[in-house]
């Protein structure tokens, strides 16, 4: 275990379904990241939220929708997703990322049918 | 735009050979990091060298990086059948404020 807890691990949903992926963390970091993995490209990053504040939100369709109730939550709720959005969606979370670099979970394994 | 680009794509070695991986990147960096991630898992985190730094070492892992050439290394040295996995260098820009710039990663396969 890492200190970033993912759940679930697996998910399937079929594309008028609506699920949440969680991220949870007790290690006192002060920012946290959702990131897609999709084969064969880089790892892009969805949403950063910094002491519970969204600062970033790389034009991500509004299908998905980050929330981050306090600085060891965070959740990604999903709506009508599409096909493409089958990926693996990983959580991290930084202190200070540049001692430290970030800590991710071990991620949810989505597939949309 | 993709920050950093490791090369090769994907490397293949037997056991107790040394595995080196580049990464090239294209903006001003205030650190770069390197990560390992095992199939399906999430990755972890292996070693940070700073824009200031050259050369840093932890355990059988040798990183070096050259500003002027916007490029890093990463020696993986008597490597074992349990470093097989994907490995990705993550630049943290100048100005990005949190946020690291992942590549598509180097996949290092170790035969026993």
């Amino acid at each position: 275990e890492t200190g970033v807890t993912q759940t679930p691990r697996h998910l399937v949903m079929g594309m008028t379904n609506k699920k949440s992926l969680k991220c949870e963390q007790h290690l006192g970091h002060n920012a946290m990241y959702w990131y897609k993995q999709s084969a064969k490209k880089p790892l892009e990053l969805m949403f950063v939220y910094s002491l519970e504040e969204r600062v970033e939100n790389n034009s991500v369709p509004s299908r998905f929708s980050p929330e981050c109730p306090n600085s060891s939550h965070l959740f990604l709720h999903l709506h009508t997703l599409q096909p493409e959005d089958s990926a693996l969606y990983l959580c991290a979370s930084s202190q200070g990322q540049e001692l430290y670099g970030y800590t991710f979970g071990s991620g949810t394994r989505l597939t949309v049918v | 735009s993709q920050q950093g680009e490791e090369d090769p794509q994907a490397l293949s070695i037997q056991e107790g050979e040394n595995a080196t991986m580049n990464c090239s990147y294209k903006t001003s960096i205030n650190n770069l990091q390197w990560y390992r991630q095992n199939s399906g898992r999430g990755l972890v985190h292996l070693i940070l060298i700073r824009s200031n730094e050259r050369e840093k070492h932890s355990g059988r892992l040798r990183v070096t990086l050259d500003t002027s050439k916007k490029s890093s290394s990463l020696l993986i040295t008597a490597s074992r059948a349990a470093d097989t996995a994907s490995y990705f260098c993550a630049t943290d820009a100048i100005g990005s404020n949190y946020k690291l710039t992942f590549g598509k990663g180097t996949l290092l396969t170790v035969n026993p």
